[in-house]
């Protein structure tokens, strides 16, 4: 199946620093790219649909000035928290779907964020 | 009421007992349902999808009840490698099935020896 990798898996960084995380499908071209965070023991929630080329849309009470995303090309979408806080602390994950969709959506590994 | 309710768990079961999950959806018109299975720490994976005659893929099978508004997945024969969190996935309409979907909060088992 078509894969999507996410870089980092981790990461630890302090108050007040950014944090750029990437999300990139393998093996065919994402026209569309998914971000979600999700707190410990809760559902993961979209923050943001980004389409190639394009700026991307956030879901209602997501700062997009605080959460940056890229999209510029069609293997490849970043995120950046920026002045990141404890509160950003979570795991978030990206999908995309595109050339190859199915129908299914195909996650990356997640990138487990702490901020201290 | 949230779009996608799921019952939390933690289920804990032995290991080749039957266990079935339901969860609901709010918005009747939604059109396309699904299982993921998330294990810790780790992404969600596709399970199966529920289609409306219900379907099955060896130990597991599906449901889908329009008029209740309710999906079910129902795991046979269970075993150790089963324990996961359970997530419920639900289209809104007006969008295709690989765009903006809404998971439930999850629904946890535990498989025990």
């Amino acid at each position: 199946g078509a894969v999507v990798s996410q870089h980092p898996s981790w990461v630890i960084c302090k108050s007040g620093t950014s944090v750029k995380i990437e999300c990139r499908s393998l093996d065919f071209q994402a026209t569309t790219m998914f971000w979600y965070r999700q707190f410990p023991k809760q559902s993961l929630m979209l923050m943001a649909t980004s389409n190639e080329g394009s700026k991307a849309t956030y879901e209602q009470g997501v700062e997009k000035d605080k959460f940056l995303i890229n999209h510029a090309s069609l293997t490849l979408s970043t995120l950046t928290v920026t002045s990141a806080h404890p509160e950003d602390s979570s795991f978030y994950i990206c999908s995309a779907t595109g050339t190859t969709n199915t129908g299914e959506l195909f996650f990356g590994e997640g990138s487990r964020l702490t901020v201290l | 009421r949230k779009e996608v309710e799921q019952d939390p768990g933690p289920f804990n079961v032995p290991e080749g007992a039957t266990v079935a999950f339901n969860c609901t959806y709010s918005n009747s018109a939604s059109q396309s349902f699904f299982w993921y299975r998330q294990d810790c720490r780790k992404e969600p994976k596709l399970l199966m999808s529920v289609y409306s005659s219900g379907n099955e893929d060896g130990r597991f099978t599906a449901q889908l009840n329009r008029a209740s508004q309710y999906i079910s997945l129902l795991i046979r024969d269970s075993k150790l490698s089963d324990s996961a969190t359970y997530l419920c996935v639900v289209n809104p309409p007006g969008y295709s099935s690989a765009s903006k979907i809404i998971f439930g909060s999850g629904t946890r088992l535990s498989i025990r020896p």
